[in-house]
């Protein structure tokens, strides 16, 4: 089974602070998405990152792939209540989307 | 863009109920949806892969007998949840992509979910 570990678990700031969240494996993926999800809603697609090294910038937020495919990274700088959520890493085995353990972010004004 | 639809977006209902949740692609056909369980504060967990004309694929603890999926037209696959019990209380989320080419370039479209409540 590919797990897909994210850290921390929750994270709780003050607007205008930074954070990153990581996304780790032990398995390699051919590439990885990063996905937000609000209370009651399905997740949304943030970015996908397939090439390994590869740094993708959406606003605040920068992605990052790990060299070895295993890793990725999500960075949030000058964090805003709106960006309050959960963060889930996802990968694809075979056809299918597995998803991170995921990251409960909280942003305070 | 490609719009998951599904419905009904939260259902109530006493133990013992059969309920059916719809998820529908909009403007797209999906030969392949998924069925995803979430928990509260928990990630999504895949429940079956549902294929257009044929038998939908479970994943490992998954009883088939327990959520029966149809995938009748490329627009559409329902879950029902059988005889439902407080257990099965959690919210239920479907995706799908465009499909085509290489899947793991291709984002999944999700639904909106369906939040059960069995009392």
């Amino acid at each position: 089974t590919q797990l897909l570990e994210q850290s921390p678990q929750f994270l709780s700031i003050q607007e205008g602070e930074n954070l990153t969240v990581y996304c780790n494996s032990s398995s390699v993926f051919s590439s990885l998405q990063w996905y937000r999800q609000e209370p009651g809603e399905g997740p949304v697609l943030l970015v996908t990152v397939v090439t390994g090294g590869e740094v993708k910038k959406l606003k605040r937020l920068t992605f990052q792939f790990g060299d070895a495919r295993k890793d990725s990274s999500l960075h949030i700088t000058a964090a805003q209540p709106g960006d309050t959520g959960l963060y889930l890493c996802a990968g694809y085995n075979t056809d299918k989307l597995i998803f991170g353990t995921g990251t409960r972010l909280q942003v305070f004004p | 863009g490609a719009v998951v639809s599904q419905h009904p977006s939260r259902v109530i209902c006493k133990s013992g109920t059969s309920v059916k949740i719809e998820c529908r692609s909009l403007d797209f056909q999906a030969t392949t949806m998924f069925w995803y369980r979430q928990f509260p504060k928990q990630s999504l967990m895949l429940m079956a892969t549902s294929n257009e004309g044929s038998k939908a694929t479970y994943e490992q603890g998954v009883e088939k007998d327990k959520f029966l999926i149809n995938h009748a037209s490329l627009t559409l696959s329902t879950l029902t949840v059988t005889s439902a019990h407080p257990e099965d209380s959690s919210f239920y989320i479907c995706s799908a992509y465009t499909g085509g080419g290489d899947y793991s370039n291709q984002p999944q479209h999700f639904g909106d979910g369906t939040r059960l409540s069995i009392l």
